[in-house]
């Protein structure tokens, strides 16, 4: 079955960089596309970007300048890294299979960052 | 971005009321292919987002047909025509048809 599961760690420093990797089982990484979407406690999702089936990446402009996604499809992983992190990016980050037609269909159980000294 | 505006931001119902829940776009959801791509989520206490419908009205696989989904260019309605327990949560609806993907900022069902 489509299983996403996300991982890294649960506290960042300000300033310092998020390195997070969703590792995927059920469906492959060249025929199906995954996003990253964060949500702050108590509001609504926010797309962050995507590692498209071919290879390609898309960003959400407001994040374009600090964010990196690759993957390594031998190991059925897709990768985020951040930088410059700050308070406000705290929160919970999903990794979510992407299907054009079907949106987000799969999500993973989510990771919780708190950006804090 | 496209804006979407859920209304209301939070619906109190009984079980078996029948509620209904708007998005409303900023923007036409028309894409230039035909589609529209307008989908539901809900999610549940402490639990990841789930697709209930996507492209309008099309029901996700393994989702109960008392959800419904209606609409066309900039205005949407998701429907639960007799609510149940387990439909308790906030539902989202997020587009597609234009980057970035957004979404609303949620409605939270809860029991009256």
């Amino acid at each position: 079955q489509v299983q996403l599961k996300e991982s890294g760690p649960g506290l960042v420093q300000p300033s310092e960089t998020l390195s997070l990797t969703c590792t995927v089982s059920g469906f492959s990484l060249t025929s199906y596309s995954v996003s990253w979407v964060r949500q702050p406690s108590g509001k609504g999702p926010e797309w962050m970007g995507r590692m498209w089936y071919d290879g390609d990446t898309a960003y959400n402009s407001a994040l374009k300048s600090r964010l990196s996604i690759s993957r390594d499809t031998s190991k059925n992983q897709v990768f985020l890294k951040m930088n410059s992190l700050q308070t406000d990016d705290t929160g919970t980050y999903y990794c979510t299979r992407d299907r054009v037609i079907r949106g987000f269909d799969y999500w993973g159980q989510g990771v919780m960052v708190t950006v804090s000294s | 971005d496209v804006v979407l505006t859920q209304t209301p931001p939070t619906l109190s119902a009984t079980i078996g009321q029948s509620v209904s829940i708007s998005c409303r776009s900023s923007q036409s959801l028309l894409h230039s292919n035909g589609n529209t791509y307008l989908h539901w989520l809900l999610q549940r206490p402490g639990q990841s987002p789930q697709l209930l419908i996507y492209l309008v009205s099309r029901l996700e696989s393994g989702v109960p047909n008392r959800f419904s989904g209606s609409g066309s260019g900039t205005d949407f309605t998701l429907k639960i025509s007799g609510v149940e327990a387990e439909d308790l949560g906030v539902y989202y609806c997020v587009q597609g048809t234009h980057a970035p993907d957004t979404f609303g900022a949620g409605t939270k069902l809860e029991l009256k």
